[in-house]
Order: structure tokens, then sequence, then C-alpha cells
């Protein structure tokens, strides 16, 4: 089945303890994305992925950090969370052009930082 | 400032009700306008409109975009309680940017 598999669904932690969220997509997409979601706020993107290798800032990317070494995974890393960063997390993908199709979103990491 | 603006943020109806929601834009080149519903978990694609007047169609739902007026609508008719939902308009704009509204919250009551 063509997915977005992210992990973990649901996570505490604590301030400043480092943590990743993880996102796998099977379908070879090219282009990979993070949102954020907040009431009131909608999806907001934190960096986005066009390839391997090839990773750029969103609209708020400040506290984040992303690698892209594979074509299908695209981590997000807080290196030091803080209770600002509490927040629905949603990974997606799509391929280059592909956006008559729209995104395919993981199910969403539900991050609490206490 | 790149903007996506979704109005109402929220409306009640009841089952058999037509519902029109709104999404105004302003961004720098624009491509495409996306909306999305969004029910407990991740959103999930409904209409990608790149032309004004043309409208896409699909069940009771339908959207048509203004890029003179830089909007859309979002039709439902003869709602449901599974409309229920988070209805998300998203612009795509310059290379690969994409921005999403705040959402409008559709209740449906039976």
């Amino acid at each position: 089945e063509a997915q977005v598999t992210q992990n973990p669904r649901y996570l505490i932690t604590v301030t400043g303890k480092k943590l990743t969220v993880t996102c796998s997509q099977n379908m070879n997409h090219e282009y990979m994305s993070w949102y954020r979601q907040d009431p009131g706020l909608g999806l907001r993107q934190i960096y986005y992925s066009m390839n391997v290798e090839v990773t750029d800032k969103g609209d708020v990317p400040e506290g984040y950090k992303v690698s892209r070494k594979e074509k299908r995974n695209f981590p997000l890393i807080l290196e030091s969370p803080s209770p600002n960063q509490t927040s629905l997390y949603f990974c997606a993908s799509t391929r280059q052009g592909g956006f008559a199709y729209g995104y395919t979103f993981g199910s969403g990491t539900r991050l609490t930082v206490v | 400032e790149d903007k996506v603006v979704q109005s109402p943020l929220s409306l009640v109806v009841h089952e058999g009700d037509t519902v029109t929601l709104n999404c105004s834009y302003e961004v720098t080149n624009f491509r495409s306008l996306l909306w999305y519903k969004q029910e407990k978990k991740a959103p999930t694609f409904l209409f990608m409109l790149t032309s004004s007047g043309i409208e896409k169609k699909s069940g009771r739902l339908s959207s048509i975009l203004d890029k003179k007026e830089l909007f859309s609508i979002l039709n439902i008719t003869a709602t449901q309680t599974g409309d229920s939902a988070i209805y998300l308009c998203a612009v795509l704009y310059n290379n690969n940017d994409m921005r999403f509204g705040a959402g409008t919250r559709l209740t449906v009551k039976p």
C-alpha cells in the first residue's frame, strides 16, 4: 500500500531532551515536507526537500533540523525541544510536478513538550 | 507577505443544508490552489484548481477558482454528518512553495 509512515504517533517529552520523528514513504517521491498544525494557524511548513541531499527552510524552521540521506526517509530532529514546539506534526510527500494529485500525508505525530 | 485566508473559521449546519466555504489568497507567482479534507487524522486531497472559471466536481462537492479576484469556493450540497471535518485550502506558488489557510471546521448535525 502506498503510504507515508510517521513514528511515533504520540510523544511526551521534557524540555531540552533531543528527539527524532521519523518519516518514510514507499512511493519513490522526490518531494517531502514537514508541517506543524496548531489551532487557528492551520498547517505551517517547517522544512521541505526536493530530493536527496536537497533541503530548504519553510515558514517556521527555528528549532528544527532535517536530513535527506535517502529518498524514502526524511526525519525531523528537535535538538532541544521547548514547550512552544508542542504541536501536531505531519510529514507529506509528492512526486516532482505531482501537486495535481496533492500531497500524501502521514498519520501525524502529536508531540507534547513539558 | 504571502497569505491564504479561509472563512468562516467554523460553521455548524444541519443535514441537507448546502454550504459554501471560502478561500482567498495573496501570493507571488500563483500556480494552483488545492482543497483538502481533514477528519480525525491526516488531510486527504480533494481538488486542485489551476484555471479560472472551470468547476471541479466530485459527487456533492464542487469547487471553482477566480484568479482575477484571488479566491476559491468549495460548495457542499445536501450535507451529511460524514462531511463533518476541517476543510483546508492550500496555495502552490513560486517554484514549490505551498501555504495553507487556517481551515474551516464544518459540523453537520443530524
